[in-house]
């Protein structure tokens, strides 16, 4: 197994350009979550999903958008990129939600100019 | 928006003492405290994990210690090594919903 797999490794935007974090799991996981982690802030929940088609906004959804096609994919998906948005980005997967341990991915280290 | 506290924001502690990271949180719809272990350059991982129909939980030289009348938990590690030195952090459900809130971190160093 992978596990939980992201791409890129790492990124630089300029300012008001798009992209997509890609997530992949292979676990056959129904929970699957995007977190940012920045210096004293720990990680704070963006995206979740609890199953294909489902998906809900967590702490700092604002800029981001996700969607769930399938079990196995949850991509991230930045409008307009600014400043505020560099950060260091984890996807995450648990079989159940809430109450059951969660994989990370390594991480997405995005820097926006 | 459930807050989870976490204290000390830094740890330094020298080789074989105990290290202790304290963690207290407001409302949760059930019962689950994880506690994850971060090295530089990676993702978190889970490290230990209580579902407190116990109030305490030892792996290893890793122990959760849960209060709930106080709403608090923490993560002792015994005999700490220069290998425990990582981020860690703790994180409680948030009352009502599916999600799990993170704490903000602590940096633990062990010197040898």
């Amino acid at each position: 197994n992978a596990g939980v797999t992201q791409t890129p490794k790492f990124q630089v935007l300029k300012t008001g350009q798009s992209m997509t974090l890609l997530c992949a799991q292979d676990m056959n996981h129904e929970y699957m979550s995007w977190y940012r982690q920045d210096p004293g802030m720990g990680l704070r929940l963006i995206h979740y999903s609890v199953g294909a088609g489902i998906t809900d906004q967590g702490e700092v959804p604002n800029g981001y958008n996700v969607s769930r096609s399938t079990t196995e994919d949850f991509p991230l998906r930045l409008l307009s990129a600014a400043p505020s948005q560099t950060s260091v980005y984890f996807c995450a997967s648990s079989r159940l939600a809430g109450g059951d341990e969660q994989f990370f991915g390594p991480g997405t280290r995005l820097t926006v100019l | 928006q459930q807050q989870v506290k976490q204290s000390p924001q830094s740890l330094i502690v020298q080789k074989g003492g105990i290290s202790i990271i304290n963690c207290a949180y407001e409302n949760t719809a059930f019962d689950y405290f994880p506690w994850y272990q971060q090295f530089p350059g990676k993702g978190p991982a889970l490290l230990i994990a209580i579902r407190p129909d116990v109030s305490e939980k030892k792996e290893g030289r890793f122990t959760i210690s849960f209060n709930k009348s106080a709403k608090q938990f923490s993560l002792h590690i015994m005999d700490s090594q220069p290998g425990d030195s990582a981020t860690y952090f703790c994180a409680a459900p948030q009352g009502g919903s599916e999600k799990l809130v993170f704490g903000k971190g602590t940096k633990l160093t062990v010197n040898p």
